[in-house]
């Protein structure tokens, strides 16, 4: 079974600061997805990767992959209250025949103005 | 497109009663969905389909859970008899076979048994 931890859990930050979450699996991913999930709604896909040590930038998100395709990072620069959510890496492990994702357990971010 | 519609939005229910909660994915998705989310356990697949097919129901807690699709624009997910434990939010999603498994989830089913 494969794991997939997040880390921190939850973050309550001001406006304007930046922050890092942090995806990590003991197993090497064929793709990872990030999304974003506001309360009362279904996750949101933000960003996908496929390639080790690929960036994908989305406004003040940047995306990156390990080089080992093990980990994954978000990281968003100068934060709003809008970027509240919670946050959910999801990876896809194509050497075990599944087409299913398997989710962390998410960050939760407040952003407070 | 309208996205994944699910319904009901909320369901109240008591222990022991039979509850059943529909999707209808995205059209010409080829895979659909299960999952159930909650504080403790986080987002949990329970079961998807390719092609209307069940491929993997590995997740589904136990026999009290069973998951249909009867055409491509239709799935539902039944628990007969519902327990208390089975509160959660339940979500499908779809997604289209040719893509790095990105999914498109609907808004979800609350579910409160009491």
């Amino acid at each position: 079974t494969q794991l997939l931890e997040q880390s921190p859990q939850f973050l309550s930050i001001q406006e304007g600061e930046n922050l890092t979450v942090y995806c990590n699996s003991s197993s090497v991913f064929s793709s990872l997805q990030w999304y974003r999930q506001e309360p009362g709604e279904g996750p949101v896909l933000l960003v996908t990767v496929v390639t080790g040590g690929e960036v994908k930038k989305l406004k003040r998100l940047t995306f990156q992959f390990g080089d080992a395709r093990k980990d994954s990072s978000l990281h968003i620069t100068a934060a709003q209250p809008g970027d509240t959510g919670l946050y959910l890496c999801a990876g896809e492990y194509r050497d075990t025949g599944r087409r299913a994702l398997t989710f962390g357990s998410g960050t939760r971010l407040q952003v407070q103005p | 497109d309208a996205g994944v519609i699910q319904s009901p939005r909320h369901e109240v229910t008591e222990m022991g009663q039979e509850v059943t909660l529909r999707c209808k994915p995205i059209s010409g998705h080829d895979y659909l969905f299960w999952y159930r989310q909650t504080m403790m356990r986080g987002l949990e697949l329970l079961i998807y389909f390719n092609n209307n097919v069940p491929i993997d129901d590995s997740g589904m807690p136990e026999d009290r859970f069973s998951a249909k699709m009867p055409n491509a624009s239709f799935s539902t997910l039944k628990i007969q008899p519902s327990e208390p434990r089975d509160s959660a939010v339940y979500f499908c999603a779809s997604s289209l076979g040719t893509t790095r498994a990105e999914q498109f989830f609907g808004p979800g089913t609350r579910l409160t048994v009491l």
